[in-house]
């Protein structure tokens, strides 16, 4: 039973258009979440986090928005580039050092010139 | 989907012994396994990048011969941290891209490493 899921496995955007990429949890008690991104070849690299007591936060062109009673958090690109294409990992924890670090089975983004 | 195991998940050593970390792919053959470390409050760093076969490939500032990494098998790296010091005290976790394709990476559940 997947704790974290990322339902959609592909999603393709227009060059600066907005990419909008979802994340669901079914465990209540995860309070810190983090996106990954992962070109080919590559390992993941982080891209943002937001901690529970939360609902945005923001870094350039990429925010995370989390909404607790809804268990769904979604990243979005603004505006998306050709750079952005990879495949992205939600992940969440009990706490922000990483006890119980689960991630989602990723979404891969396509963004189209 | 494909499962990569990570064991142990936690782990308490004394200071100048050392402990071997296992992340096993169980349902796939891993071409590449990445080995990161998690310091509180930050983002994973990437430790490593073990191909099967080969000699690990370490990433700036991470010293070889304080972090063995063997990757002798598609489905088995092992990471030892020798000589463990408390500043050791991390959390580290494992990764693996399945054979074929480079853009899945699955995690494992990660170790937390206390160094008393």
């Amino acid at each position: 039973d997947q704790q974290v899921k990322q339902n959609s496995p592909s999603l393709s955007v227009q060059e600066g258009r907005i990419s909008i990429l979802n994340c669901d949890y079914t465990n209540s008690m995860f309070d810190y979440f983090l996106w990954y991104k992962k070109y080919p070849a590559e390992g993941p690299t982080f891209l943002i986090s937001i901690s529970s007591i939360k609902d945005k936060n923001e870094d350039g062109r990429f925010t995370v928005f989390l909404n607790k009673s809804a268990k769904h958090l979604s990243l979005h690109i603004v505006p998306s580039q050709p750079g952005d294409s990879a495949v992205y990992f939600c992940a969440a924890s009990l706490d922000n050092y990483g006890q119980n670090f689960v991630f989602g089975p990723g979404t891969r983004l396509s963004v189209l010139p | 989907g494909a499962v990569v195991s990570q064991h142990p998940s936690w782990v308490i050593c004394k200071s100048g012994t050392s402990v071997k970390i296992e992340c096993r792919s169980l349902d796939f053959q891993a071409t590449t396994m990445f080995w990161y470390r998690q310091f509180p409050k930050q983002s994973l760093m990437l430790m490593a990048t073990s191909n099967e076969g080969s000699k690990a490939t370490y990433e700036q500032g991470v010293e070889k011969d304080k972090f063995l990494i063997n990757h002798a098998s598609l489905t088995l790296s092992t990471l030892t941290v020798t000589s463990a010091h408390p500043e050791d005290s991390s959390f580290y976790i494992c990764s693996a891209t399945r054979r074929k394709t480079n853009t899945e990476a699955f995690f494992g559940q990660g170790t937390r490493l206390t160094v008393v």
